[in-house]
């Protein structure tokens, strides 16, 4: 069973335009929720993350926001550049139960940012 | 960065072989994890390791084993290689419970 969803295998967003990711998770214990981004060939690199006692957490281009009862979270990416074209994983965690049993993966999304 | 290297980052081995991948850290973190990568499933947590000599199970732990004699350096071992064991390996790391920070991978194909 699939504890973290990513439903959309692939997105096409227009430069300059804004990017939503989105992502579902079923395990009512996660409590810290990362966004990664990955290049073919290369390792995944972390962009961001949000804690459960927050609804929003911001850095730059990117917004994360999370909604408990709906069990949901999405990435906003605004503006979209063409360097953001890559696979972004969303992954969960336990951190009030130690959190070191590692990340809990979603499936990706691949971002296409068309010029 | 977290300074990670991963060897080798290309391997071709046939099935039946014992293969050993190596995961090499710099920042001394305490928390180092291995998970493989494939088409359709993500990122997979195989075996993770939470100081020297202390490991456990993953997600998808059967045919793999791991050693952490050193705080920089984590094992990987598939003792005799199979077809279904073709994927890219990932290592990270991290300091505490949280953000991880990962390693550039090792591609592994079993023939």
């Amino acid at each position: 069973d699939q504890q973290v969803k990513q439903n959309s295998p692939s997105l096409s967003v227009q430069e300059g335009r804004i990017s939503i990711l989105n992502c579902d998770y079923t395990n009512s214990m996660f409590d810290y929720f990362l966004w990664y981004k990955k290049y073919p060939a290369e390792g995944p690199t972390f962009l961001i993350s949000i804690s459960s006692i927050k609804d929003k957490n911001e850095d730059g281009r990117f917004t994360v926001f999370l909604n408990k009862s709906a069990k949901h979270l999405s990435l906003h990416i605004v503006p979209s550049q063409p360097g953001d074209s890559a696979v972004y994983f969303c992954a969960a965690s336990e951190l009030s139960g130690g959190g070191a049993d590692g990340l809990t993966f979603g499936k990706g999304t691949h971002l296409i940012i068309q010029p | 960065d977290a300074g990670i290297t991963q060897s080798p980052r290309h391997k071709v081995t046939e099935t039946g072989t014992p293969v050993t991948l190596r995961c090499h850290q710099t920042e001394n973190h305490r928390y180092m994890y291995w998970y493989r990568q494939d088409p359709g499933h993500g990122l997979r947590l195989i075996h993770y390791s939470y100081g020297v000599k202390d490991t456990d199970k993953g997600e998808v732990s059967d045919g793999y084993s791991v050693s952490r004699s050193k705080t920089e350096d984590f094992l990987l071992t598939l003792e005799s290689a199979t077809s279904s064991q073709t994927s890219v390996y990932f290592c990270a790391t991290s300091p505490l419970a949280g953000e991880q920070y990962f390693g550039p991978g090792t591609r592994l194909t079993v023939t």
